[in-house]
């Protein structure tokens, strides 16, 4: 079947650095996403994985291991706008399926 | 700006009556778009996989004779609700692939449905 796992929440000061994981299983594999989507508003796309590593745009960073079926989003130098849900997402042969989300909360 | 247009983005309808949502690709061809609803606070659930000029594909537990899907051309997707409830209130989004390998996905601006 298919089963994406995150964390429901998680809190972080500002300045800090934050670490969101997320584990998948999917019928094939063609992708990890990250997306951050604040309350009431669509989605938008923060990184697309493909091959095992580290990518790095900016303050955000995502990192995949296909073998381990793992990825995580690290955020760093945490700003209060950064509160936010953010959705990993893994593509399969033919659909993006989205986990729960984790709703991060930057506090002062 | 926006590569996916959604409308509306806000709709209000009577209980028991129909209302479409559409898609729309801008500057590209979308072979697949994607048919999202969220309910507050939850993630992105998808509905089914829309292609053109063929049927959709509903996920297990999503009637199809009641969430109409319809991909008629390659920049257009709709989504109608029918025989609304207001257990059908949410949030409902739209994705849009673009590119033979399908990584670059644009979401719509999503539409908000209250049924009353």
């Amino acid at each position: 079947g298919q089963n994406i796992d995150q964390p429901t929440e998680m809190t972080a000061t500002e300045g800090a650095i934050v670490q969101i994981n997320c584990t998948y299983q999917t019928s094939g594999f063609n992708g990890l996403f990250w997306y951050q989507q604040h309350a009431g508003e669509a989605p938008t796309f923060l990184s697309y994985n493909v091959l095992d590593g580290l990518e790095e745009k900016g303050r955000f960073s995502s990192f995949l291991s296909r073998s381990k079926g793992y990825s995580y989003l690290l955020l760093k130098e945490l700003q209060m706008k950064d509160s936010a849900s953010y959705l990993c997402a893994a593509k399969g042969t033919d659909k993006l399926i989205f986990g729960t989300g984790t709703r991060l909360q930057v506090f002062p | 700006g926006a590569v996916v247009s959604q409308h509306p983005s806000w709709v209000i309808c009577k209980s028991g009556t129909s209302v479409k949502i559409e898609c729309r690709s801008l500057d590209f061809q979308a072979t697949t778009m994607f048919w999202y609803r969220q309910f507050p606070k939850q993630s992105l659930m998808l509905m089914a996989t829309s292609n053109e000029g063929s049927k959709a594909t509903y996920e297990q537990g999503v009637e199809k004779d009641k969430f109409l899907i319809n991909h008629a051309s390659l920049t257009l997707s709709t989504l109608t609700v029918t025989s609304a409830h207001p257990e059908d209130s949410s949030f409902y989004i739209c994705s849009a692939t673009q590119g033979a390998a399908g990584n670059t996905i644009y979401f719509g601006e999503g539409s908000w449905l209250t049924v009353v």
